[in-house]
């Protein structure tokens, strides 16, 4: 059973400060990793995707990949009252299965 | 029009209903989602569909039945529904499989 594991949450942050969010998967093969923001009652929303080792930057946000540790994270620095939301890691399998695997999310609280 | 949209959004039916979900795309994509999202549940895929074509059927009851006449346009039929069938539904879209998704606002369905 392919599976991608996230805390559950919620992480409380107080505002200004580094939210770190942080994922783990089972698929030593997955080549592509999503992160997605849900608001509640929303739809999730993509906001970064990242497919090589390292990090990537976009504004405010950072995604950290490291395959042979199978973990990927996501840095939102200078936390806003609005990030606060449950966010979705998601991975693809590999073996040609053409779907994405998501994690039950982590709850992220900011507060001012 | 822009992006995935999803009608309706908000759907209450008996168990004896026969209804339709409806999703469109205007992303210019060739593959297709649903999804069931449940109260404190992850997201659970339920039929993938690649250039009209269904390459995933996530072990759904016969009560769902979906369908795909072309690559912009996916309908999720619902019929003898049960109330733990209450959920958000989402639609999604991607370039080709396993890709990027994006995702519609959802219907919001309850079962009575």
């Amino acid at each position: 059973q392919k599976e991608v594991e996230q805390n559950s949450g919620p992480l409380s942050v107080p505002e200004g400060a580094i939210a770190s969010l942080n994922c783990t998967y089972s698929d030593r093969g997955s080549q592509s990793f999503f992160w997605y923001r849900q608001y509640s009652g929303k739809s999730p929303e993509l906001i970064m995707s990242i497919y090589s080792n390292g990090d990537k930057e976009d504004g405010r946000f950072t995604a950290q990949l490291n395959k042979a540790s199978q973990y990927v994270s996501l840095l939102i620095r200078d936390s806003q009252p609005s990030d606060s939301a449950t966010y979705l890691c998601a991975v693809n399998l590999s073996g040609g299965y053409n779907k994405l695997i998501f994690g039950a999310g982590t709850r992220l609280a900011v507060h001012p | 029009e822009t992006g995935v949209t999803q009608t309706p959004r908000h759907l209450v039916m008996g168990m004896t209903n026969k209804k339709s979900l409806k999703c469109e795309q205007h992303l210019g994509h060739n593959a297709m989602y649903w999804y069931k999202q449940s109260a404190k549940k992850p997201l659970e895929l339920m039929f993938v569909y690649n250039f009209k074509e269904q390459t995933e059927n996530n072990s759904v009851p016969s009560r769902f039945s979906p369908e795909c006449p072309n690559s912009s346009h996916l309908f999720l039929h619902l019929h003898t529904l049960q109330p733990e069938d209450s959920a958000l539904y989402l639609c999604a879209s991607s370039q080709v499989a396993a890709d990027t998704q994006y995702f519609g606002p959802g219907t919001r369905l309850t079962v009575l």
